[in-house]
């Protein structure tokens, strides 16, 4: 059974970078594609991006430049980088596997989140 | 982007009862392959998120047939058949026609 854990710090200064860490078990990331979504307090969701088994990256426009999202595939292990941020990236933040079916993709597994607050 | 618009963002019900939840699309999320692309996630407290539904209507391996999905073209629905406590939960509507893929705002399922 594939399960994905997220984390990191829980607490960023604003301008600093957000680092995450999704390690995953009982499945290679060298197959599908696997991203990060995020919610916001409120309950809106966003999704981030993802990267695929090749290691070929799409991101929401709305993070810019300041999104990147790596793998090592030695460790089983994708990261989400996510610079310059300010409090209104405060957010619970999931890794998912997307898997296609039938010609779609869906976000099949996920972890169970991690809280980052960005505060000085 | 697309917007996706969840109207309630809570609804109560009875264990037993039949619930609907709403989407509505700011496009068609009908693709030339005759499929909307247009899933439903369940976020219970303590579990992880879980995918119920994709293409508007198929449910994922091991959901319950009490969930349904419906709708084409904008507005879509899933509906609940005799409602468990275990599916109080929040639901979203996710479109996956157009990146950037967009949820909707969410919709709560509770108790009375």
């Amino acid at each position: 059974e594939v399960q994905l854990q997220e984390s990191g710090p829980g607490l960023v200064k604003p301008s600093q970078s957000l680092s995450l860490t999704c390690s995953v078990t009982g499945y290679s990331i060298t197959s599908n594609y696997w991203g990060w979504i995020r919610k916001f307090p409120g309950n809106k969701m966003e999704w981030m991006g993802y990267i695929s088994y090749s290691g070929s990256t799409s991101y929401n426009p709305s993070l810019k430049s300041r999104i990147s999202i790596t793998r090592d595939t030695s460790k089983n292990q994708f990261f989400l980088q996510l610079n310059s941020v300010t409090t209104e990236d405060t957010a619970t933040y999931y890794c998912a596997r997307y898997s296609e079916i039938r010609g779609t993709s869906v976000m099949d597994a996920w972890g169970q989140g991690a809280s980052v607050t960005v505060s000085s | 982007q697309i917007t996706l618009t969840q109207q309630a963002e809570s609804l109560w019900v009875s264990p037993g009862e039949k619930v609907s939840i709403t989407c509505r699309a700011s496009q068609s999320l009908l693709y030339t392959d005759g499929k909307h692309y247009l899933s439903w996630y369940q976020q219970r407290p303590g579990q992880t998120t879980k995918a119920l539904i994709y293409h508007a209507s198929i449910r994922t391996d091991g959901v319950p047939t009490r969930f349904i999905g419906s709708g084409s073209g904008t507005e879509f629905t899933l509906s609940i058949e005799d409602v468990q406590p275990e599916d109080i939960a929040l639901y979203y509507c996710l479109q996956t026609l157009k990146k950037p893929w967009t949820f909707g705002g969410g919709t709560k399922l509770e108790l009375k």
